[in-house]
């Protein structure tokens, strides 16, 4: 089973700072199949980056995707007061699915 | 406007049964696979199964095969999540998610239906 890790765990930034936040596979994972959620408290998921780097519908261009192999990444341009938030990524692989621990982006 | 909305939750003690059900409208349900996802209390997500359009895949998280039984009516547009000898670490909100297609990403989420499992 795949593993992924994220970091930071938490990410103290200030509205309008750039963010940057890594997920890392204990091996390698298809771009296809890695995908970001946001979850905000007492909210569920919502999707925001599918395919490594595609946007979701209605996601803004501040919120991008990257990497591939073992190390994907998750950038915020510019923080705006609605993105503090926990940010998972997920992959798909030998028909099962895991999750990252989560990183939280909360006000510095 | 696509929704997904969950019932059945609630207490149970250990090693009893629970079945989740989840209500799709706003789109063509047996066009989707389906998921349901859980998460305990200030945990991180934790996938628990998954089933294709036509139920001929049907997947499971080793945490929970052999206990738990996911299934789908098409005709109800219904999901639904048998869950049989509950342990007290199955305790977590359930959601049930549409997998969105060949990205095998999950879009949109329901609310989510809490299930704890305590004496």
């Amino acid at each position: 089973e795949i593993v992924l890790t994220q970091s930071p765990g938490t990410l103290s930034l200030s509205p309008g700072e750039r963010a940057t936040l890594s997920c890392r596979a204990s091996q390698s994972v298809s771009s296809t199949y890695l995908t970001w959620y946001q979850q905000k408290p007492g909210q569920a998921p919502r999707l925001l980056i599918y395919g490594a780097s595609s946007r979701a519908t209605g996601i803004p261009d501040r919120f991008s995707g990257s990497g591939f192999g073992t190390d994907f990444t998750l950038t915020i341009s510019k923080l705006e007061p609605e993105d503090f938030a926990v940010y998972y990524c997920q992959q798909y692989g030998s028909s099962i699915f895991t999750f990252g621990p989560g990183t939280k982006v909360d006000i510095k | 406007e696509v929704q997904l909305v969950e019932s059945g939750g609630g207490l149970v003690q250990p090693g009893g049964s629970l079945r989740l059900s989840c209500a799709a409208s706003g789109f063509t349900f047996s066009s989707y696979s389906m998921n349901w996802v859980r998460q305990a209390p200030g945990k991180r997500l934790e996938w628990v199964s998954y089933v294709s359009s036509s139920s001929s895949a049907i997947y499971y998280a080793d945490s929970v095969k052999g206990r738990f039984t996911i299934s789908r009516d098409n005709a109800k547009n219904s999901l639904y999540l048998q869950m049989n000898s509950l342990r007290a670490e199955d305790t977590a909100v359930y959601y049930c998610a549409r997998d969105r297609g060949s990205h095998m990403a999950f879009d949109p989420w329901g609310q989510g239906t809490l299930v704890t499992v305590s004496s």
